[in-house]
């Protein structure tokens, strides 16, 4: 089955320790994306990566880093959480080139940060 | 900058009443339009997208260029309509979205 997975699905921590969300496809899609969702502001963009070793900010980047070693994985780390980083988290897919593509979506990671 | 605005944050009809969610954009190029759903405890996914001009589960969207408009519409609003709705907007040639900050839809009996 085509599917975007995140791990973990909910994770509780402190401020402060390291912390790492992890992102996978299995559709072969060259572009991935994370994005954080807020009550009454929607989804903003964190990071994305067009393809293997290249990732750029999104509108949201700080506190956070990516990477994307392969084609397939694109985890998103939080190396010092702090609360205001508590947040509903998305990874998502898609192909790339012209065109009006569908992004696929994990099924979100809930972050609480204390 | 490309901009996505949804200025209903809740949306409440009666089952069989029509629906009409609002968006509106703002961008200097040809965009890529989309509509996102998010029903309870599910993952996002796409309704629709403008250059199919299909009609999903009853929906339908028209792209309005000259009132940068996006609006989702449904003749007969159903209980199982009631959800969470995005718009979205991407530029040409890229895969970067901008989303709306949402409308929350509640279709009641």
């Amino acid at each position: 089955e085509a599917q975007v997975t995140q791990n973990p699905r909910y994770l509780i921590t402190v401020t402060g320790k390291k912390l790492t969300v992890t992102c996978s496809q299995n559709m072969n899609h060259e572009y991935m994306s994370w994005y954080r969702q807020d009550p009454g502001l929607g989804l903003r963009q964190i990071y994305y990566s067009m393809n293997v070793e290249v990732t750029d900010k999104g509108d949201v980047p700080e506190g956070y880093k990516v990477s994307r070693k392969e084609k397939r994985n694109f985890p998103l780390i939080l190396e010092s959480p702090s609360p205001n980083q508590t947040s509903l988290y998305f990874c998502a897919s898609s192909s790339t080139g012209l065109g009006a593509y569908e992004q696929y979506f994990g099924p979100g990671t809930r972050l609480t940060v204390t | 900058a490309q901009r996505v605005t949804q200025p209903e944050k809740l949306l409440s009809v009666f089952k069989g009443a029509p629906v009409e969610l609002k968006c509106n954009y703002s961008y200097s190029g040809s965009p890529e339009l989309f509509w996102y759903v998010q029903y309870s405890r599910q993952r996002l996914q796409l309704l629709l997208r403008h250059i199919s001009r299909e009609s999903i589960k009853g929906f339908t969207a028209d792209l309005n260029k000259g009132e940068t408009s996006f609006h989702l519409k449904k003749p007969f609003a159903q209980e199982e309509d009631s959800a969470m709705y995005y718009c979205a907007l991407q530029n040409t040639g890229f895969q970067k979205l901008v989303f709306g900050t949402g409308t929350r839809l509640l279709v009641s009996p």
